[in-house]
């Protein structure tokens, strides 16, 4: 069974702090695939980044950057210089290669980040 | 706007009761997605249609069913509503068949209180 877990519940920073939102998850699967989404205040959830399983080269797109580390099952997502529209839950989420439902998203618990002004 | 329409965005219903939510997907796109997501359970898959067919089926009750439309909308009907089916209900959309790597768009939701 997949597993995602997100053990932080809740973060608040200051505004133009950085922030970095930890995200553990667990598959069988060779091929799986990782997402960040964002659920503001709105309520609409926002796709934010995608990762496979096979590509552990990281990024960064503008503030936002991601650190994937299939050796410690690893996908952070951190924040540059946070910004008050920032605040939001954020959903990390895993999807199996194999078929089926396994290929649908497992969602973790969820982070709650406040920015302060 | 991530171009998925859900209707309606609150519904206010009794236990026993029945009830449908319905989504229109991005234009273009063929899979429907629906998710609930509560405070005890978090965000769970529910089902997927691609182009009309159930393609797949994950934590959905038996008293849930859905089916898209050859319009390609859909519909999740709840029936016989029990108090713990309080729920935000999300429909997504994609433009694939469901390999996984699917970058889903979501509507904004449907509340759903069962008093």
């Amino acid at each position: 069974a997949q597993k995602v877990t997100q053990a932080q519940t809740e973060i608040s920073v200051v505004e133009k702090e950085d922030v970095t939102l930890d995200c553990v998850y667990e598959t069988r699967d060779t091929t799986y695939y990782l997402f960040w989404y964002k659920q503001p205040p709105s309520g609409e959830l926002v796709f934010l980044i995608r990762r496979n399983s096979f590509d552990e080269q990281n990024e960064i797109s503008g503030r936002y950057s991601w650190n994937f580390q299939k050796s410690t099952s690893s996908f952070n997502f951190t924040i540059t210089a946070s910004q008050v529209v920032d605040s939001a839950v954020y959903f990390c989420a895993l999807s199996g290669g194999s078929s089926g439902s396994a290929r649908q998203l497992t969602f973790g618990s969820g982070t709650q980040l406040t920015v302060l002004p | 706007d991530s171009g998925v329409t859900q209707t309606p965005k609150h519904l206010i219903t009794a236990t026993g009761q029945r009830v449908t939510l319905r989504c229109s997907p991005r234009s273009g796109d063929l899979s429907v997605y629906w998710y609930q997501q509560s405070l005890d359970q978090g965000l769970q898959f529910l089902i997927q249609y691609y182009n009309g067919e159930e393609r797949a089926k994950g934590n959905i009750l038996e008293r849930f069913s859905a089916q898209q439309f050859p319009d390609l909308h859909s519909e999740l009907n709840l029936s016989s509503l029990e108090l713990g089916d309080s729920a935000l209900y999300f429909c997504a959309s994609s433009n694939r068949s469901g390999t996984g790597n699917e970058k889903l768009f979501f509507g904004s939701g449907t509340q759903l209180s069962v008093l």
